[in-house]
């Protein structure tokens, strides 16, 4: 079964760092493109950053820059995305999405079910 | 704020038909970049719904289409059903910020 299986969710203090994990199955994890994106209470959705889990090279959203950290392991087919001095903004639900080409007019055609990040003191 | 402008809501009757718009600029959907639209239902992964403006992946109901037109793109739903009550988001690429952008997202509300 062709899924994304990500991390549950995590509580942390502001200026912590947070993990998430997001595990794939059912095709080859080097063929395809590995997005995150970001979903704040009652506002749209917002690209992180990207990752080739082949070489490992990575993209990040000017916004994250700095901040922002995306890895990956093929031993277990699994991609990591780590957010740094965290504060309450980055409260959020944190979605993987596969894409099979990184060129600026391709699409996430299949996406992980989120995992909810809770920044609070 | 979204890149991407979307309608906050939209609403019709069962049977209906409503079209959910997407205003971009120059540097995105005006730039040539495809747009692409997701559904998405609170608590489950969102969910591909118009790839390349229009194009529907397999599965996808042809009540569903998509259409894009200078700076703008727009998705419509004809014949609505109870099920397609959710969020949709557009998604393009934007060169002045060199990443992938969405919509604020619409909510469609089945009356």
């Amino acid at each position: 079964q062709v899924q994304l299986v990500q991390s549950g969710a995590e509580v942390k203090k502001p200026g912590a760092s947070v993990k998430v994990s997001c595990k794939a199955s059912g095709y080859t994890f080097t063929s395809y493109y590995m997005h995150w994106v970001r979903q704040a209470p009652g506002q749209g959705l917002e690209w992180m950053g990207i990752i080739n889990p082949s070489g490992g090279s990575t993209s990040y959203a000017q916004k994250f820059q700095g901040r922002v950290t995306m890895t990956r392991d093929t031993s277990t087919s699994t991609v990591y995305m780590e957010l740094s001095s965290l504060r309450s903004e980055d409260t959020a639900v944190y979605y993987c999405a596969r894409a099979y080409d990184s060129s600026p007019s391709w699409y996430f055609d299949l996406w992980g079910r989120g995992t909810l990040v809770t920044v609070s003191s | 704020q979204s890149v991407l402008t979307q309608p906050p809501s939209v609403s019709g009757a069962p049977g209906q038909r409503v079209t959910i718009s997407c205003t971009g600029s120059s540097s995105n959907i005006g730039a040539g970049y495809d747009v692409h639209w997701y559904q998405h239902l609170p608590g489950t992964a969102p969910k591909l719904l118009i790839y390349g403006n229009s194009n529907r992946p397999s599965g996808v109901p042809d009540r569903f289409s998509g259409s894009k037109s200078g700076t703008s793109a727009s998705l419509a739903i004809t014949g609505l059903q109870a099920e397609d009550e959710a969020d949709y988001y557009c998604q393009s690429y934007d060169s002045s910020l060199s990443g992938w952008v969405f919509g604020g997202g619409t909510k469609l509300t089945v009356l």
